[in-house]
């Protein structure tokens, strides 16, 4: 399995704003997620992280709002911008292949938009 | 549209009790079947199944696959409090690597 870090682990932030969150994989891994958990609901895949290219975005998300880095196979960040209270949630990387024989995720970072 | 279906979407037990979690599933090309347990942020992996019939164990925990049915069933005996978490199914696609989401099965197990 991989070991996963994620920064920041929590995070209350001001309205307009925005958030870069960061994750670490030891090891290096073919594809790399961006999930939201939005309070009482289940995963929602935000993005696919796609080395050295823009990434993969799922209906309803949008690079300008979510801006995501991956500059190597072992690294990538997700920006949430303009941020309003709907973004408060949890917010998972996960990463799957290389090493690695199914999806592993991040411990998550709880952000809160006031 | 492809979709992961869990029931029941909560339950409350005692501790001792048996629990049988469902997740029923429609997605095209099918490749793997998994199983996460999340107690505060993360998942954590419990299983991946991908061949019909044969059971995953792990102590108290099993896992099995029934593709024709288009479903799965987690098995918990023995329930201790330890267990409360919302159970995660998650279907992967051959397409893109994609991974589909059920809804969650959010498990109470009382002393």
């Amino acid at each position: 399995s991989a070991v996963i870090s994620q920064k920041p682990s929590r995070d209350i932030c001001q309205r307009g704003t925005s958030l870069t969150i960061q994750c670490q994989v030891d090891s290096q891994v073919t594809m790399m997620f961006w999930y939201r958990q939005q309070p009482g609901q289940s995963l929602t895949l935000i993005a696919t992280a796609n080395q050295g290219s823009e990434a993969t975005y799922e209906s309803g998300f949008v690079i300008d709002k979510f801006p995501i880095s991956r500059p190597n196979l072992t690294f990538s960040t997700l920006t949430v911008s303009n941020m309003s209270p709907e973004d408060s949630s949890i917010y998972l990387c996960s990463v799957w292949g290389g090493g690695t024989d199914t999806q592993y995720f991040g411990p998550g970072t709880r952000l809160t938009v006031l | 549209e492809d979709k992961v279906v869990q029931s029941p979407l909560s339950l409350v037990v005692h501790e001792g009790d048996t629990v049988t979690l469902n997740c029923s599933y429609e997605v095209t090309n099918f490749r793997s079947l998994l199983w996460y347990k999340q107690e505060k942020k993360a998942p954590t992996f419990l299983f991946m199944l991908t061949s019909s019939g044969i059971e995953k164990k792990s102590g108290r925990l099993s896992s099995i696959l029934d593709k024709k049915e288009l479903s799965s069933i987690l098995n918990i005996t023995a329930t201790q409090t330890g267990d409360s978490a919302i159970y995660l199914c998650a279907v992967e696609a051959v397409d893109f690597n994609k991974f589909y989401f059920g809804s969650g099965t959010k498990l109470n197990v009382k002393p």
